[in-house]
């Protein structure tokens, strides 16, 4: 059974044009995560939520936003996508345990690969 | 910059042989984890030992944990074709994760 879903696995977008991917969960999860994985390389972490708290890696560029409407799902937009932006992206989920100082496992979907042309 | 590194990026290895894959990490940690990514897929959980322990097995994995030099290994013994995949360690709460080791499995 599928727990975390990514819609759709293959998005194929025009340079410049908004695109946004999606991401929902069975698992009932508090922590919801966004990840960038270019070819041959580890995932990187772009932000993620604390239930509906947003907390943004220093690094990720504004182009990046997210959106998390209720528990179930999560929203990834790339406002104006550029060829550097082609990857792999990951939509993760965990549970918060003992007062947020422990996360249980993640668990990931399968990704949406993302090509910008 | 988030990640920790592994060692070796890269590890082929016949069928029935160990393979053992290091971990250096950056921060302090409740807890590590190891995960397994077959081509083009999401990640699969493995294992996690928390900071109190100094290893841990699952079946045919140990994973070993030295918080003073903020390392880690994941040993995979009598290894299968089906092995082949790339490996990471992740630290944190926000699961930051390694650079990954690729594993081949040779039949």
């Amino acid at each position: 059974d599928a727990m975390v879903i990514q819609n759709p696995r293959y998005q194929v977008t025009q340079f410049g044009k908004p695109v946004t991917l999606s991401c929902s969960q069975t698992l009932n999860h508090n922590v919801m995560y966004w990840y960038q994985q270019k070819s041959s390389q580890a995932p990187k972490l772009l932000f993620h939520y604390y239930d509906k708290d947003f907390n943004n890696e220093a690094d990720t560029p504004d182009n990046f936003q997210s959106r998390r409407p209720n528990t179930s799902f999560c929203f990834l937009d790339i406002r104006s996508p550029g060829l550097g932006d082609a990857a792999m992206y990951l939509c993760a989920t965990s549970r918060e345990v003992a007062g947020g100082s422990v996360n249980t496992e993640a668990f990931f979907g399968q990704g949406t690969r993302l090509t910008v042309v | 910059s988030q990640q920790g590194e592994e060692d070796p990026q890269a590890l082929s290895i016949q069928e029935g042989e160990n393979a053992t894959m290091n971990c250096s990490y950056k921060t302090s940690i409740n807890n590590l984890q190891w995960y397994r990514q077959n081509s083009g897929r999401g990640l699969v959980h493995l294992i996690l030992i928390r900071s109190n322990e100094r290893e841990k097995h699952s079946g045919r994995l140990r994973v070993t944990l030295d918080t003073s030099k903020k390392s880690s290994s994941l040993l995979i013994t009598a290894s299968r074709a089906a092995d082949t995949a790339s490996y990471f360690c992740a630290e944190g709460n926000q699961f930051y994760f390694g650079t990954g080791t690729s594993l081949t499995v040779i039949p």
